[in-house]
């Protein structure tokens, strides 16, 4: 599975967007996008995936440019409780999931 | 819903000693992944289960085995075990496909080693 880069750390205010995101520069065309987050000490959270087109979801939206190897996860209003540490993962099939260094969002009052 | 159940939630051993995590999948759902998370780490892939059968392996030691039982729950076997291995432990369950593959994640066990 393509290696995937992220920055370390974001912050967002409250109410606003927060845009993460991620380098995929070496995804193969079988390789989708995949987005969970991780709330301090839960399980992983599921939050969208895609391959080419760009997906919206109750979450989040996922932008995946046109060669993809670059994607954006836009959560459009942030609150408190999406402080949380956000992974991309380029991954095919069921396999299973590699959580790179991924990106600590911090949700500002 | 149902969610993915771990048991215990913690577990306190001593160094050397054997310990027995549990994971009860939702059902239908016919792959069971097992993670570790180590103390300002992020999770590891450890050990995979599709129908019963081991379908990839990460980086589990030696003194760790796993099976998954005809009813779809899995066990994560830990042997003399070290003070490294105090994390927190994470099972995961789907239905995977090629083309969706969401992982749900139970709320993890906390092994202590002392």
């Amino acid at each position: 599975d393509a290696k995937t880069t992220q920055p370390t750390s974001m912050d967002c205010a409250e109410g606003r967007a927060a845009n993460l995101p991620c380098n995929h520069s070496t995804i193969s065309g079988n390789e989708y996008v995949y987005w969970y987050r991780q709330i301090h000490s839960q399980g992983p959270q599921y939050i969208i995936h895609g391959l080419k087109n760009n997906e919206t979801n109750e979450m989040a939206s996922l932008i995946i440019t046109e060669d993809r190897k670059s994607s954006t996860l836009i959560l459009p209003h942030a609150t408190l409780r999406d402080t949380a540490v956000y992974y991309c993962i380029a991954l095919t099939g069921a396999n299973n999931l590699f959580f790179g260094t991924g990106t600590r969002l911090t949700v500002i009052p | 819903a149902a969610g993915v159940i771990q048991s215990p939630r913690h577990l306190i051993k001593e160094k050397r000693e054997t310990a027995t995590l549990k994971c009860y999948p939702i059902p239908r759902h016919d792959t069971v992944y097992w993670y570790q998370q180590g103390p300002g780490q992020d999770p590891q892939f450890l050990i995979s289960f599709y129908e019963k059968m081991q379908s990839d392996k990460g980086s589990i030691p030696d003194r760790f085995s796993a099976q998954q039982f005809s009813d779809y729950h899995s066990e994560l076997n830990m042997s003399s075990l070290e003070l490294g291995d105090s994390a927190l432990y994470f099972c995961a369950s789907s239905t995977g496909t090629f083309a969706y593959n969401e992982q749900f994640f139970g709320p993890g066990t906390r092994l202590t080693v002392l």
